[in-house]
């Protein structure tokens, strides 16, 4: 079984600060994580994926994640946040090996980054 | 790439009545998925093809679902005798057929039962 835990479900954060949504995941083998935002009345767009290698994961619109084994942690975070961050965010996990193919998400943290 | 597209965006019908919807995965994705999403939750897994052959199948997938990808290009998702718990957005997401790609989303087929 494989499961995703995003702890808070709001992150609020002044522009120009920088950011943290927290990702827990547990899964049978080695994981291939993902993170995905979120606009209203939208599908999910692909910010970054960790499969093996670095732990710091650099990822579209400044967005970088960071890998960790022992706390099985996979935090999204930002050096300056934008009004425009503003969103809701997936964590996103499946088993790196075998054919299943199904991504296990997180419900998600609605990020505010306030003017 | 002209991304993934679903049809309808949005579908309010009566309670008992069938839908059905449409995804068109970007071309060249042999993968493409189906997950359903109630508001405040993330995604859920419902089934997964490679080509045309239906490959997973979640236990949320009841036998009142049902979803074709006849050739192998866009699938469908056909629900009947719709229930009030039906009500969600539907998403449909695709990725390449070799290696680990990420899946891309379309922006979904949002469900309304009355």
């Amino acid at each position: 079984a494989q499961s995703v835990a995003q702890p808070e479900d709001q992150v609020n954060v002044a522009e120009g600060n920088p950011l943290t949504v927290k990702c827990t995941y547990s899964v049978s083998g080695n994981p291939y994580l993902f993170w995905y935002v979120q606009y209203p009345n939208r599908g999910l767009q692909f910010l970054l994926k960790y499969i093996t290698g670095d732990n710091l994961v650099k990822g579209s619109y400044g967005f970088e994640a960071e890998f960790n084994k022992s706390q099985t942690s996979f935090h999204l975070k930002k050096p300056s946040a934008l009004v425009s961050d503003s969103a809701l965010y997936f964590c996103a996990v499946r088993v790196l090996s075998g054919s299943a193919r199904q991504l296990t998400f997180g419900s998600g943290t609605q990020l505010t980054v306030l003017p | 790439d002209t991304g993934v597209s679903q049809d309808p965006r949005h579908k309010i019908t009566k309670r008992g009545q069938n839908v059905t919807f449409r995804c068109d995965p970007i071309s060249e994705h042999n993968r493409l998925y189906w997950y359903r999403q109630t508001l405040g939750q993330g995604p859920e897994f419902l089934t997964y093809f490679q080509n045309e052959a239906q490959l997973e199948k979640s236990r949320l997938l009841s036998d009142r679902f049902s979803a074709e990808r006849p050739k192998g290009s866009f699938s469908t998702l056909e629900i009947q005798r719709t229930e009030q718990g039906d009500s969600a957005m539907y998403l449909c997401a695709s990725s390449p057929g070799q290696g680990d790609q990420p899946q891309h989303f379309g922006d979904g087929t949002r469900l309304s039962i009355l």
